[in-house]
């Protein structure tokens, strides 16, 4: 079945450093990703989405690519900021699946000053 | 605009009793409507979804149940509550499996 891995529970980074995420999935078909952000005590909010043309969506500084080959969607920013700490999710939705969308286990990001 | 509402803001209730919680979304019609559960410092884990009135699919047992009584309105209960119901209820819609939009969310101690 369709899966996504975060493989890293807590990351920790020094303001102003790159961020990157890890987000790899399974699917049968070929699915949307996301990324979504949730601060502490709020709901997710979406943060990207990939495109079916291959674009590279970006937003908040946060961009992430979408490659097949490898079966990744990581998440990148080329300097944190305090305020991106948070929980981030990566997700799977395909079409003929309709009405499951699979989150990962989540990251949660910890910027320091 | 589409809004997305849920009440309560937060519950506290005794182990043994009933609960209901509630989420209505307005501007949209028929969108896919969800629940998920988040346990403190845990993921978000999906506990059921509908995408037309009267039909609700269960992804996780967790001794509750779900009903969409109108195309708008999601309903999340339990006749028993469990300790392990505490957590975070997040509604959610989307149209067709694509962005997720979610609701400020319910949190429920039980104690």
């Amino acid at each position: 079945g369709d899966s996504v891995t975060q493989t890293e529970g807590l990351v920790t980074l020094t303001e102003g450093l790159p961020v990157m995420l890890n987000c790899t999935y399974q699917s049968t078909y070929s699915p949307f990703l996301f990324w979504y952000v949730q601060h502490l005590n709020e709901a997710p909010k979406l943060l990207l989405k990939s495109f079916t043309d291959n674009k590279r969506p970006e937003h908040q500084g946060f961009h992430a690519t979408l490659h097949k080959s490898s079966s990744s969607f990581h998440l990148q920013k080329s300097s944190a900021q305090l305020s991106d700490s948070a929980l981030y999710y990566c997700a799977l939705s395909d079409n003929y699946n309709q009405g499951k969308l699979i989150f990962g286990q989540g990251t949660k990001l910890s910027i320091k000053p | 605009a589409q809004t997305i509402h849920q009440w309560p803001v937060a519950e506290i209730k005794a182990v043994g009793s009933p609960l209901s919680l509630g989420c209505t979304i307005k501007g949209k019609s028929s969108p896919n409507l969800y629940w998920y559960w988040q346990a403190t410092g845990g993921t978000l884990q999906q506990l059921f979804y509908s995408i037309t009135v009267g039909q609700v699919e269960s992804v996780v047992q967790l001794n509750l149940s779900a009903s969409r009584p109108k195309d708008d309105q999601f309903i999340l209960s339990t006749e028993k509550l469990l300790l392990s119901h505490s957590g975070f209820y997040l509604c959610a819609w989307s149209l067709g499996g694509e962005t997720l939009y979610f609701g400020s969310g319910t949190r429920l101690t039980v104690l």
